[in-house]
């Protein structure tokens, strides 16, 4: 059963434009969303991430939108730099029963020089 | 700060083999989980260590995967024997405790690419 489903599957974006990444979950126990970035060869690294009270947060060229009531989220990568080519996961918290993450498929990232 | 070690970094066995996996955690990280990642889908957990005992294995496939954490520290992943759908990237990562939050932020390794023929 996918509860994270995640898209587009793969981006193309040109340097200095938006690179936007789309999730929905249906789990409305989920209480914690985060994002991981994964380079080639390593694990995920934990990127940015928000609690369901808050509708956006940012840190940097890194913005989450949050849609309690529609249970979506997304990402969004402002001016977006080659160094940010990567896979990015979304992911959902279940903070009771379970108290573990589920992870979106993910979504390769190419950002063209 | 060293991060998560995992070994080997890659592994090739055939089918009804047996494999195993080695994770050292963060030094004082309590949690410790293991994640398998199959090709082009997210991490999906495979079992959740607190110190030495474990707080979820409800994914784990017990008829052949097995995996411990002696002592709260280091931890082994063993699959036994390995099929064709065992082929992916095992994943190991730690965290301080096993809430939410950055405090409990979950450190990855870089994984044991793990190939079944």
């Amino acid at each position: 059963q996918q509860q994270v489903k995640q898209s587009p599957q793969s981006l193309i974006v040109q340097k200095g434009g938006i690179s936007i990444i789309n999730c929905a979950y249906e789990n409305t126990a989920f209480d914690y969303f985060p994002w991981y970035q994964q380079f080639p060869g390593k694990g995920p690294a934990l990127l940015i991430a928000i609690r369901p009270d808050v509708s956006e947060k940012k840190e940097g060229r890194f913005t989450i939108s949050f849609n309690k009531s529609a249970k979506q989220f997304s990402l969004h990568i402002m001016d977006s730099q080659p160094g940010d080519s990567a896979t990015y996961f979304c992911a959902a918290w279940e903070g009771t029963g379970r108290r573990a993450l589920t992870f979106g498929s993910g979504t390769r990232l190419q950002v063209q020089p | 700060e060293a991060g998560v070690a995992q070994s080997p970094r890659y592994k090739i066995i055939e089918k009804r083999q047996s494999v195993a996996f080695w994770c050292n955690p963060i030094s004082g990280h309590a949690t410790l989980y293991w994640y398998q990642q199959i090709l082009g889908q997210g991490p999906k957990l495979l079992i959740q260590f607190q110190n030495n005992g474990v707080v979820d294995d409800s994914q784990l496939p017990k008829d052949r995967f097995s995996a411990e954490r002696l002592k709260g520290v280091d931890s082994t992943l063993k699959i036994q024997p390995a099929k064709l759908e065992d082929s992916a990237v095992y994943l190991c990562a730690s965290s301080l405790g096993g809430g939410l939050g950055r405090k409990n932020e979950q450190f990855f390794g870089p994984g044991t690419r793990l190939t079944v023929l």
